[in-house]
């Protein structure tokens, strides 16, 4: 597929066991965090977020804990399937611009690979 | 039932042409962007609007220029294309939280568009 060859960090888990993916953000304003789960030849396609007055947040099969001292956000996934296979990337956004929008700041990504 | 959609999904053109690539969102959100995605999968902001208004203008070169004709689309127009424009190009859609400033919910892109300049 299209992420052959990228040299992308790559977490290879087997299929049923937990996968946590990591992610250290830069700006310490950041107040606002999201997940995002990229299949090949597609977008990017968002699976959780969180707020900075929150320190963990749970959704179907997915927690998302976030370490505000060191900065550091992470993705939890339970019984990892194989459709769980993509890119992973984890974006911060600071609340400026009046509200009236939000930039992401994207993360390098990480290569979920699940065997079989 | 598709949420934000791009056309069209494949651009191969020439250097030096001028193309445009078309967004629409069905959400109902407020505000849209535009992202670009390289060879290496970085993904970073080019442009966002909120209600027809340019909000974010990420140093991008000026032969980009969108045009936001009502809040449910956002267009790129790109002049003079080169090389190095070639990526995946993708329109995004939010809606912002009137009760808090700066957050949105419904953060959501379309499939990309992928241009290839040769």
């Amino acid at each position: 597929g299209e992420n052959v060859g990228l040299h992308l960090p790559t977490l290879s888990v087997q299929e049923g066991d937990n996968s946590i993916i990591n992610c250290a953000y830069s700006n310490s304003a950041s107040d606002y965090f999201i997940w995002y789960k990229q299949e090949s030849g597609k977008g990017p396609q968002f699976i959780i977020d969180i707020r900075s007055n929150m320190d963990k947040r749970q959704g179907q099969r997915v927690t998302v804990l976030l370490n505000k001292t060191v900065k550091h956000l992470s993705l939890q996934i339970a019984a990892t399937q194989p459709g769980d296979s993509a890119v992973y990337f984890c974006a911060e956004s600071t609340s400026n611009y009046g509200g009236a929008t939000n930039k992401l700041i994207f993360g390098t990504g990480t290569l979920l690979a699940v065997q079989p | 039932d598709t949420a934000v959609s791009q056309t069209p999904k494949y651009l191969v053109t020439q250097m030096g042409n001028d193309k445009s690539i078309k967004c629409e969102q069905n959400l109902g959100h407020d505000t849209m962007y535009w992202y670009k995605q390289d060879s290496k999968k970085f993904l970073k902001i080019m442009f966002s609007y909120n209600n027809k208004e340019l909000i974010i203008n990420e140093t991008v070169p000026n032969r980009f220029s969108p045009k936001s004709p009502d809040k449910a689309h956002l267009n790129l127009h790109i002049n003079s294309l080169e090389l190095g424009d070639s990526a995946v190009y993708f329109c995004a859609s939010s809606q912002q939280d009137e009760g808090y400033t700066g957050w949105s919910y419904g953060y959501t892109f379309g499939s990309g568009t992928r241009l290839t300049v040769v």
